[in-house]
């Protein structure tokens, strides 16, 4: 059974950047695909993008290219995330997720339990 | 890549059906049967429910179902229960490789 267990909260400054951490245990670290996906207080969800940590380069969406960071480290089996030049409309819930695209399985199994991020001057 | 539309609010009595749609493009949900579906209790991580349109994963009730035609996706929920009062979102993979998220949908439990 795959866990997934995330850094914790996270107070930040408009301007700097966040570092949130993602560690997964009882998996196949290398082949699977570590997501990150968001949700503003009241909001939806919202999917950042995803690295497949034997692949190493990641896949993001739009919206954050150049200015979102997702790496991975077969050795610790962490996948990271990191957010810069953040804004208090960065403030939210950051969620890593596991799919298994080398599988074929395009769905979110299972989740970390969610690492808050505040900005706020 | 624009999410995927979702009606904000659906609500219905214990013991009813209810429908919740998600419509997308031709560029994520028309073009793949690629859509999972999530319910996110309040103060909790999302917990998936619905794979691949309308496969069911072990363990959730066969209350669940899901059905694609065209650009929208849609989750049926059988036999409302206080307990399924909940949000629910719709995913789907993309022609980009990406994933999109609906815009969430509450469901109330009269």
């Amino acid at each position: 059974q795959v866990q997934l267990v995330q850094s914790g909260a996270e107070v930040k400054k408009p301007g700097s950047s966040v570092k949130v951490s993602c560690k997964a245990s009882g998996g196949t670290f290398s082949r699977d695909s570590f997501n990150w996906v968001r949700q503003a207080p009241g909001q939806g969800l919202e999917w950042m993008g995803r690295i497949i940590p034997i692949f190493g380069t990641p896949n993001y969406a739009q919206k954050f290219q150049g200015r979102v960071t997702i790496t991975a480290d077969e050795s610790t089996t962490t996948a990271y995330m990191e957010l810069s030049s953040l804004t208090s409309e960065d403030t939210a819930v950051y969620y890593c997720a596991r799919d298994q695209k080398l599988e074929l399985k395009n769905w979110f199994d299972p989740w970390g339990q969610g690492t808050l991020v505040t900005v706020s001057s | 890549q624009s999410a995927l539309t979702q009606p904000a609010s659906v609500s219905g009595s214990p013991g009813q059906s209810i429908t919740i749609s998600c419509t997308g493009t031709s560029s994520d949900v028309g073009n793949y049967n690629l859509v999972s579906w999530y319910q996110q209790h309040p103060g909790k991580a999302p917990q998936f429910i619905l794979y691949d349109v309308n496969k069911r994963p072990s363990g959730v009730s066969h209350r669940f179902s899901g059905s694609k035609s065209g650009n929208t996706a849609s989750l049926t929920i059988s036999g409302l229960r206080a307990e399924d009062e909940a949000d629910y979102f719709c995913c789907s993979y993309t022609t980009t490789s990406t994933y999109v998220f609906g815009t969430g949908t509450k469901v109330t439990v009269l």
